[in-house]
């Protein structure tokens, strides 16, 4: 089956360094992979994505390219602010799966002044 | 605006009571689902649906029934014989079978059991 292990949080950084979250996936057949964020209460929105191998998704500087070669999708930013204070979950769909997403189980980001 | 709408958004029952959490939405999606999150752990899926008057269990339906009679509308019940309800419960919709769809998710429902 499917399955996405993300990195053990959490992370903490100071404003300005640079944020690398690993993720690497298992699945059947040729996933899509996604990258959603949750701020404290809130549900989770869409942060990034990526359809097929060496797609780069991108969106608020954030950054994950999709390796195929090593089951990859790690995310990047090069200057967090405190704003990006947040969950991070690592997430995968595939044919087989329909439109489910397989989640990995998230990483707790704080970004301190 | 489009979106996707659970209620309420804090929820108290007491042990032994059922209890019905709402989800609507109005993106003409025909897949929605249900996930439950605890405290430092990712989303368990619960319950999904492809399509009105049918749903499927996820990996934790035990304790937990669904209902699709609209196709805006999933609503989720908590029965009494779900061991330790207490969590945050979200919702979420797709367009059903597109290759890299993403989900849209609600603002999500966290549940007490008092």
């Amino acid at each position: 089956g499917n399955s996405v292990t993300q990195m053990e949080g959490p992370v903490t950084l100071s404003e300005e360094a640079f944020l690398t979250i690993n993720c690497t996936y298992t699945a059947t057949g040729y996933p899509s992979l996604f990258w959603y964020v949750q701020y404290p209460g809130e549900g989770l929105q869409l942060l990034l994505k990526a359809t097929k191998a060496d797609d780069k998704g991108s969106n608020k500087g954030f950054e994950a390219t999709y390796r195929k070669e090593t089951t990859s999708f790690h995310l990047e930013k090069g200057s967090v602010q405190v704003s990006d204070s947040a969950v991070y979950f690592c997430a995968l769909s595939d044919l087989t799966s329909g439109s489910r997403l397989t989640f990995g189980e998230g990483t707790q980001l704080t970004v301190n002044p | 605006d489009g979106g996707i709408t659970q209620s309420p958004k804090y929820l108290f029952r007491k042990e032994g009571q059922n209890v019905t959490l709402s989800c609507e939405q109005n993106l003409n999606h025909d897949a929605m689902y249900w996930y439950r999150q605890d405290p430092g752990q990712g989303l368990r899926l619960i319950y999904y649906s492809q399509i009105v008057n049918d749903f499927q269990k996820g990996d934790i339906a035990e304790g937990y029934s669904v209902s699709r009679e609209k196709k805006e509308s999933f609503p989720l019940t908590v029965t009494s014989a779900q061991k330790n309800p207490t969590a945050f419960y979200l919702c979420a919709s797709s367009i059903q079978g597109a290759v890299g769809t993403e989900a849209f998710f609600g603002q999500g429902t966290r549940l007490t059991v008092v």
